[in-house]
């Protein structure tokens, strides 16, 4: 079955600092999403890569998929507390149903 | 804008007890899904349905069952609880084709004692 393995596990920066998150893939990824979770909610849909080489923005957020490399990133440009939470990227098995990464919880300090 | 709307936000019970977990959506979506969140564990489907009047079994679907009651409703239920269910369940949706984004409610807090 397909894997995604998240890197790093969690992570703690300062308010303003740029950061990355990893997800790989054990197969190819023929389209991946990523989402955020905040503590006692839903996960919230944030963005789905379909291309290699496919980049996606939104606001200071902005995911890039490497076929390559079966991995995508996350990357958050002047990061804020609003950011916080726990990112969490998934991606469609060829039995149509969606597998998912561990998380990586993100935690900015003022 | 509702979405996808779980009930009950928490809930405790007792060994051997039985509830339903209940779920709707208004997006008109073809597929439906209940899922549990552990800590270390990730998000791990329990059963899932591709369509009305469908339902398949998902990573870890023994001790529970669902019922699609139509295009907008999927519940979850447990039989005889045991606190190894004890989890947090998240029902989602999407409209099932590939490259569809899931929709999730907002979990459900089960503890069982």
């Amino acid at each position: 079955s397909q894997e995604l393995e998240q890197s790093p596990q969690s992570l703690i920066v300062q308010e303003g600092k740029n950061l990355t998150i990893n997800c790989t893939s054990s197969k190819t990824l023929y389209g991946l999403y990523w989402y955020k979770q905040k503590y006692g909610e839903g996960l919230i849909f944030l963005m789905m890569l379909q291309k290699g080489g496919e980049e996606k923005s939104h606001e200071k957020i902005t995911a890039k998929l490497d076929e390559k490399k079966q991995q995508s990133s996350l990357h958050i440009t002047a990061s804020q507390p609003s950011h916080a939470g726990i990112y969490l990227c998934g991606a469609d098995t060829n039995a149509g149903k969606s597998t998912f990464g561990d998380g990586t919880t993100l935690t900015v300090k003022p | 804008n509702a979405g996808v709307t779980q009930t009950p936000k928490f809930q405790v019970l007792k060994t051997g007890q039985s509830m339903t977990l209940q779920c709707a959506q208004d997006m008109n979506h073809n597929s439906m899904y209940w899922y549990r969140q552990d800590p270390g564990m990730g998000l791990r489907l329990i059963y899932y349905s591709a369509s009305e009047g469908t339902t398949d079994k998902g990573e870890v679907p023994n001790g529970y069952n669902v019922s699609r009651l139509n295009k907008r409703e999927f519940s979850l239920r447990l039989e005889s609880a045991a606190p190894s269910q004890t989890s947090v369940y998240f029902c989602a949706s999407s409209a099932g084709q590939i490259n569809s984004p899931l929709h999730f409610g907002n979990g459900t807090r089960l503890t069982v004692t």
